[in-house]
This record gives structure tokens, sequence and C-alpha cells, in this order.
């Protein structure tokens, strides 16, 4: 079994509309991070989160919002989708000096 | 902030040495880390170096300058299921060094 999964896997949806992608570990870890993947500007962060009660912005995180409902879980929204936010998510999680991601998560906004 | 440069695409035959560069800019250095991803796959862990020299781990060698502000990852023996993207990324002093920052990527292509 996968250590970090995503749910869902890809998914389309329009302008304006409100969408959660999940993320869910069984590593047992403290740290947790969302990125966004664009062709040829690799991972940028989004949000990151050291534990339950520790919610941080990233680089680009306007026109998202996160939850870490547990350890093991940490969710993207995207409140009002834009075709710009067409891209390949990613969660992962730490420990010490290595992340650990999930299989991703393919966004189209029409 | 950070930055990071590496090159776009690098081509090499199979059985060939190849090295891929990155030169980083920030403003308080942790180490640099090094990830391959395949087409369609996850990012995962190759190598991260803190202090200055070479990090053998089979094939691939990782080695940092702290001075140079510049690491390199190395590859040996290529095989054609290395052909994948290659990212640097810095762990700065910043949260703790709890954050990375990527660089764009190295499209490595292994020909027969």
């Amino acid at each position: 079994d996968a250590d970090v999964t995503q749910t869902p896997r890809n998914r389309i949806t329009k302008t304006g509309k409100r969408i959660m992608l999940e993320c869910s570990q069984t590593k047992g870890h403290d740290r947790m991070y969302w990125y966004r993947q664009d062709p040829g500007l690799g991972l940028r962060l989004i949000y990151y989160s050291f534990d339950v009660k520790d919610i941080n912005k990233g680089e680009i995180s306007d026109g998202y919002s996160v939850s870490r409902q547990a350890q093991a879980k940490f969710s993207l929204s995207l409140e009002s989708a834009i075709p710009n936010q067409t891209a390949l998510y990613f969660c992962a999680t730490a420990r010490e000096e290595t992340q650990y991601f999930g299989p991703g998560t393919r966004l189209l906004v029409l | 902030g950070q930055s990071l440069e590496q090159p776009s695409e690098v081509t090499a035959v199979e059985g060939a040495i190849v090295q891929i560069n990155c030169t980083y800019q920030t403003s308080g250095f942790y180490g640099l880390s090094w990830y391959q991803q395949h087409d369609g796959g996850a990012p995962t862990f190759l190598s991260y170096n803190a202090l200055d020299g070479l990090e053998e781990t089979g094939r691939f060698s990782s080695f940092l300058s702290r001075s140079d502000s510049y690491g390199y990852l190395l590859l040996q023996e290529l095989q054609m299921k290395d052909s994948a993207s290659y990212f640097c990324a810095v762990r700065d002093r910043s949260n703790a060094g709890n954050m990375l920052t990527f660089g764009g990527g190295t499209r490595l292509m292994v020909k027969p």
C-alpha cells in the first residue's frame, strides 16, 4: 500500500467551482506539504503544516486554502477555481531531509 | 529569497556518464537535495548534501561546494530507465530548514 495517497487522481472542473483535493499518509510524519507543478517550473510550494495546529503559507498560496484534519490528513481547497490553476498537484510528507510525495492529482479547470 | 538554476535538458547515451549541474542563491543555506521524477510519476528522493564533497549511492553521486553555491548530480553507467527529470532543491534556514525550494528540473534523455 502507498504511504502517501491522494484523491482524486484526476479532476475536471469548471471556472468558479469549489473543489477539494485530499491527501492521507500512513508514515506517521508531522510535516506535510502541498505543491503544484507546471511544465518547466518545477515544484512550487502552496501551503505547509508542521503539525495539526500549525499551517503556513507557501510561495503561491493565493486562491488556495488548506485544512489539517489530523496528523494523517491534509486537504487543499480551491475556493473558486480558475483556468490558470490547471496543474499537477502533489502532497508530500517529510522526515528529516527527505520528502515523500504522493502520486499527484491532475486538475483541469475549464 | 532563493533561486536555483539547472539546465533544462541533457541527452546522453546508454552506458555513459552524465553530470547535471545546479547553482543556487539563498539567504541561509542548509543543504542541497536531488529528486528524480519519471513522466507521469511522483518525485522521489535521491540524495542530500549538507557538507562539501561527494556522496555516492550506487550509480548516482551528488557533490556540493558551499563556497561556490554549486552542486551536481553524477549518473554513471546510464541505463534507459534513468530517462527522467531531475530536480535540485535547496533546504534553507527559514523555519528550521523544513522547506525546500525546487529548481525547474533537468530532463535527461538516455539514448541507446
